[in-house]
């Protein structure tokens, strides 16, 4: 069975500043990605950046960083340079190689004031 | 945007009746899972298909119910709806099972049961 634990409701930044939301997972599987999206108020799931288990290099996408620590099963997101935008809820998920499912956490709350 | 389409996007329905809610999957992608999100949750997994067959399920009563299409469009079939299963439904299409590859999100049905 997998699991995803994201132990912050709720994030405050400020703008320009840099932020990191916790995931930590448990799975059996020696094989998995991990995924975080960005859900804004309208309800769409938006992929935001993969990590794969066996990468070497943690992931990057523009301002969106992911912190891989495979040893302590964490996968944090690291956003940089915030921007009002990016205020939604943040879910970190993660898919067992061979499958297409994905288990996601609770999701984190960030909001983003001037 | 994603490619990927849901209808309708909210739907009140009364207790005991039935609903259908419906995803028109990215072009080229055979595989589409369906989640359940109630409020202040993750997406919960009901079920997915692959070329027209149900290749998973999650812990969702029978019920729960779907259809895959030739041009692997898919439909989620409620059956004796309860207050319980008011939620937003989401329906992610992604090439292939397994792999490294993201899956991709409609922006969501939101069902109400009164």
């Amino acid at each position: 069975a997998q699991k995803i634990t994201q132990t912050q409701p709720g994030m405050f930044v400020q703008e320009k500043e840099a932020v990191t939301l916790d995931c930590t997972y448990d799975t059996s599987d020696p094989s998995y990605g991990l995924f975080w999206y960005k859900q804004p108020s309208s309800g769409e799931m938006i992929f935001l950046i993969y990590q794969g288990s066996y990468d070497q290099q943690n992931a990057t996408e523009g301002r969106y960083s992911l912190n891989f620590q495979k040893a302590r099963k964490s996968a944090n997101l690291v956003i940089s340079a915030s921007q009002l935008g990016d205020s939604a809820m943040y879910f970190c998920a993660m898919r067992a190689r061979g499958y297409s499912t994905l288990t996601f956490g609770k999701g984190t709350m960030l909001l983003v004031s001037p | 945007e994603t490619g990927v389409t849901q209808s309708p996007t909210h739907l009140i329905k009364t207790r005991g009746q039935q609903v259908t809610l419906r995803c028109s999957s990215q072009s080229g992608h055979n595989t589409v899972s369906w989640y359940q999100q109630a409020l202040g949750q993750g997406p919960q997994f009901i079920f997915q298909y692959y070329r027209e067959e149900e290749n998973g399920r999650g812990n969702f009563p029978p019920r729960f119910s779907g259809l895959q299409f030739p041009n692997y469009s898919s439909e989620l079939n409620v059956n004796a709806l309860e207050l319980d299963d008011s939620a937003l439904y989401l329906c992610a299409s992604s090439l292939a099972v397994g792999g490294n590859t993201e899956a991709f999100f409609g922006q969501g049905t939101r069902l109400t049961v009164v």
